[in-house]
């Protein structure tokens, strides 16, 4: 079974940083995009940062381009999402989510909230 | 990014049949036949329901169907139960040099 477990949310103040963490197990890691989408609260959905497999490829929405870093650790089946430079509209539910580019999400992770206020 | 566009809400009685539409450009859901929909109850993840256009995962049942025309994706929910009052989303591929992305939701109220 695909699993995907986010760590890392919390309570930052303005300016501050964060990194989330995403767990997987129950599929070859390294042969799959993984990206991360968040949800501001009673909003919809955003997609953020889509890592490939090998991790060559990254893209970022403009809305964090320059202030948030996705990364992976094919070694450790672990996917990162560095938050800096946090505003108060960041605030949301981070999801990981296996899939992106052409593969659809799926399946995604419970979400982390990331909450930015001073 | 992708700039889809969705009916705020859709209602329906139970037993009925509801569309929800996702419009976008000839540089994503017209371009490509990478469209997928996904239904989120309140306080839970995501879950994906159609990818590929039309294509049904596993355990998800025959009751969700979708189509494309032009630019345009659509989702039918037929014979509406009260579970499947939900928020959809669809998304989909935008191209090499675009990160893609999400309507902006549908709240599908059973009446």
């Amino acid at each position: 079974e695909v699993q995907l477990l986010e760590s890392g949310g919390g309570l930052v103040q303005p300016g501050g940083s964060l990194r989330l963490s995403c767990a997987a197990s129950g599929f070859t890691f390294s042969s799959y995009a993984l990206s991360w989408v968040r949800q501001a609260p009673g909003k919809g959905l955003e997609l953020v940062s889509t890592i490939s497999g090998s991790g060559g490829s990254i893209y970022h929405a403009d809305s964090v381009k320059g202030r948030f870093t996705i990364s992976r650790d094919n070694s450790k089946n672990a996917l990162y999402l560095q938050l800096n430079s946090l505003r108060a509209e960041d605030t949301a539910v981070y999801y990981c989510a296996k899939g992106g580019r052409q593969q659809p999400f799926d399946p995604w992770g419970q979400g982390t909230l990331v909450s930015v206020s001073s | 990014q992708s700039a889809l566009t969705q009916p705020p809400s859709a209602s329906g009685s139970p037993g009925q049949s509801v569309t929800i539409s996702c419009t976008g450009t000839s540089s994503d859901v017209g371009g490509y036949n990478y469209v997928s929909w996904y239904q989120q109850h309140p306080g839970k993840a995501p879950k994906l329901i159609i990818y590929g256009v039309s294509q049904r995962p596993s355990g998800v049942p025959d009751r969700f169907s979708a189509s494309k025309s032009g630019n345009t994706a659509s989702l039918t929910v037929s014979g509406l139960q009260a579970d499947d009052e939900a928020d959809y989303y669809c998304s989909s591929y935008a191209g090499s040099n675009n990160l893609g992305g999400f309507g902006g939701g549908t709240k599908l109220t059973v009446l």
